[in-house]
């Protein structure tokens, strides 16, 4: 899992609720993604970040909302608007994609269930 | 747009036998191409990369892939696997003419049986 941490490694929302999820990086890294992964349904990409104060929507954006004020952090806040919000979510961070051949590292994930 | 498939939900294979899990993909320019692992409860962890070159690219753990352009497939394989090997692989592709995100596969599981 490299030098990304995410915190917490459980979490419990309840309806209604806002909640977030921490993802730091020390890899000197410019990009930074968050992906959302449900059984079967591989790894889809919610938010991604490839400079401070700038990120991008990913493939379901919905419900979800991001900031990077920081280069080390990309916290992701599941809100109230997201009726499914139970999955496993995946920080991961890159250097910035040129020529677009560069790796993306990931760390442990945060599990997120509803009560 | 970039796609990714991974046939096979599941592999068996007996411990000390070669292992393949499959991989093809679909873009319009030239192909990135990524193979990461997974634990259970676990982030994903890289094991090896085509950009560019020789077509067998050799990675961590003895694992290797080999890039077929003709077949757009990136398999993954080794010679002899581990029971440690169980775990859920992921095939990622970019699209090197196309914008900046990775598609994964939706993942196939290995059981290695001792």
């Amino acid at each position: 899992d490299g030098g990304i941490t995410q915190s917490p490694k459980y979490l419990f929302r309840k309806e209604g609720q806002n909640v977030t999820l921490s993802c730091e990086q020390n890899l000197n890294h410019d990009a930074m993604y968050w992906y959302r992964q449900d059984p079967g349904q591989g790894l889809r990409l919610i938010y991604y970040s490839q400079i401070v104060n700038d990120f991008q929507k990913g493939d379901i954006a919905e419900g979800y909302s991001v900031s990077r004020e920081k280069k080390e952090s990309f916290p992701l806040t599941v809100t109230s608007a997201q009726k499914n919000p139970t999955a496993f979510y995946l920080c991961a961070s890159s250097i910035v994609p040129i020529p677009k051949g560069e790796t993306q590292y990931f760390g442990p994930g945060t599990r997120l269930l509803v009560l | 747009a970039q796609s990714v498939a991974q046939p096979e939900d599941q592999v068996n294979v007996a411990e000390g036998n070669p292992l393949t899990v499959k991989c093809t993909y679909s873009v319009s320019g030239n192909p990135y191409l990524f193979w990461y692992v997974q634990y259970p409860n676990r982030g994903l962890q890289f094991l090896l990369k085509y950009i560019t070159g020789d077509n067998l690219v050799k990675g961590s753990y003895g694992f290797e892939a080999e890039f077929n352009k003709s077949q757009t497939s990136f398999h993954l394989k080794k010679p002899s696997a581990l029971v440690s090997d169980s775990a859920l692989y992921f095939c990622a592709v970019r699209d090197g003419a196309g914008s900046y995100q990775l598609t994964f596969g939706k993942g196939t599981k290995l059981s290695v049986i001792p």
